[in-house]
């Protein structure tokens, strides 16, 4: 089976713009997650669907937003780039089942924003 | 509160030695605590976890030890390999929260031939 897998690989854009990020989670997983891990620190939970609803969101500001489609894909948008966001922003997978399902991870989008 | 604090920040271990990862929490929520690797480039891949209901958990090389009164848990890596090089972190998460983990700051191993 194919794991969790993230487009595009890398990214780079310029401040000011908006970014759309895709994750297409672990076939017979309903839940995803969505992290920001910037360069030497642990990722930082944005976001968590789980069958297209908001199920929790992280310290993050409005600027960042997500949907999860019927298919159970996501995305992750960031609007008005700024230089901070430059990061690995990494997609996560899990049945979504109570009980703490293993979270599996993609390998990430890297963006860089100049 | 939701604090995940781990050590060291960096490791440096000799080829068939024990590599020991500290992690520290506050929260007493918590009952999910996974230890994920991470190799560059790649996304963080699950390596083994525990509940606070055992003290211990060992699956091959790896080993979680756990002590739910001093709110600590760490990972022990026996017959560290220079393939183990990769940076480790531990997390934790509540029940309910299951796509929310906090993660700790990151451990970056080095097993030296």
């Amino acid at each position: 089976d194919a794991g969790v897998t993230q487009s595009p690989t890398h990214l780079i854009k310029t401040r000011g713009q908006h970014v759309t990020l895709r994750c297409s989670p672990i076939s017979g997983h309903k839940s995803v997650s969505w992290y920001q891990q910037v360069l030497g620190q642990g990722p930082q939970f944005i976001f968590q669907y789980y069958e297209k609803e908001e199920r929790g969101r992280g310290n993050f500001p409005d600027r960042f937003s997500a949907r999860q489609f019927p298919n159970y894909s996501s995305e992750l948008n960031v609007n008005a780039l700024l230089l901070g966001d430059s990061a690995l922003y990494l997609c996560a997978s899990d049945r979504g089942a109570s009980g703490n399902s293993p979270l599996h991870f993609g390998n990430g989008t890297r963006l860089t924003v100049t | 509160q939701q604090q995940v604090k781990q050590s060291p920040q960096s490791l440096i271990v000799q080829k068939g030695g024990i590599s020991i990862i500290n992690c520290a929490y506050e929260n007493t929520a918590f009952d999910y605590f996974p230890w994920y690797q991470q190799f560059p480039g790649k996304g963080p891949a699950l390596l083994i976890a525990i509940r606070p209901d055992v003290s211990e958990k060992k699956e091959g090389r790896f080993t979680i030890s756990f002590n739910k009164s001093a709110k600590q848990f760490s990972l022990h890596i026996m017959d560290s390999q220079p393939g183990d090089s990769a940076t480790y972190f531990c997390a934790a998460s509540i029940g309910n929260q299951g796509g929310k983990l906090i993660f700790g700051q990151g451990t970056e191993l080095s097993v030296k031939p």
